[in-house]
């Protein structure tokens, strides 16, 4: 069975940092590109952040340029997501998300249940 | 960047009825669409990949259709549990953008 479970979600101060993890089983975790997808109180999903299977290539949503930093251990099966100079408008559900290889997209196939980050003071 | 628009943007439809919900793409993106379910406090759920087929376990209601910049997602005949928010995404273009959901609730 595919598992995706996140966690490191919580509360911080806006300025603050996070670091989510996101860990991977019951599949080929290195085949496949990886991604965080956010879901801000009440609004629609958000992509955040994108790595591809083997790590060398990410991409980022413009507004987390620079603040955040996607990464990958793949013997150990696990996506994290570095946040940092955290804001209120970065407050939401934090989705990993999986689905696309190197050589085949078919959609998110996989979804974790999501690990929520609060920024307040 | 690809723009991914969704229309309506709420769906009022009664139980037994289609729907019938849209999204465009601002370039051309092939059949590379997905649709994605939502329910409350729930992770989304793939419905449909390559524009029109059905990801495993989903029921036949559901359809996708079109190709280059158009697609539909009908729901033959909604059911209690389809009440929910419908998100399109693209993934022509490396990593893919989502449209901005359709909510799809009861009439």
């Amino acid at each position: 069975e595919v598992q995706l479970v996140e966690s490191g979600g919580g509360l911080v101060q806006p300025g603050g940092s996070l670091r989510l993890s996101c860990a991977a089983s019951g599949f080929t975790f290195s085949n496949y590109a990886m991604n965080w997808v956010r879901q801000a109180p009440g609004k629609g999903l958000e992509y955040v952040s994108a790595i591809n299977s083997n790590g060398a290539t990410t991409y980022y949503e413009n507004s987390v340029k620079g603040r955040f930093t996607i990464s990958r251990d793949n013997s150990r099966n696990t996506l994290y997501l570095q946040m940092g100079s955290l804001r209120a408008e970065d407050m939401g559900i934090y989705y990993c998300a999986s689905g696309c290889t190197s050589t085949s997209c078919s959609g998110f196939e996989y979804w974790g249940q999501g690990t929520l980050v609060t920024v307040s003071s | 960047e690809i723009v991914m628009t969704q229309s309506p943007a709420t769906l009022s439809v009664s139980p037994g009825e289609r729907a019938t919900l849209s999204c465009r793409a601002s370039q051309f993106i092939s059949i590379n669409l997905a649709w994605y379910q939502q329910k409350p406090g729930q992770a989304p759920r793939l419905l449909i990949y390559g524009a029109s087929t059905r990801a495993t376990g989903i029921p036949a209601r559901f359809s996708g259709s079109g190709s280059g910049t158009e697609f539909t997602l009908t729901i033959s005949s909604l059911q209690s549990e389809d009440f929910a928010v419908y998100y399109c995404q693209q993934y022509n273009k490396w990593p893919g953008t989502f449209g901005q959901g359709t909510k799809v609730e009861i009439k």
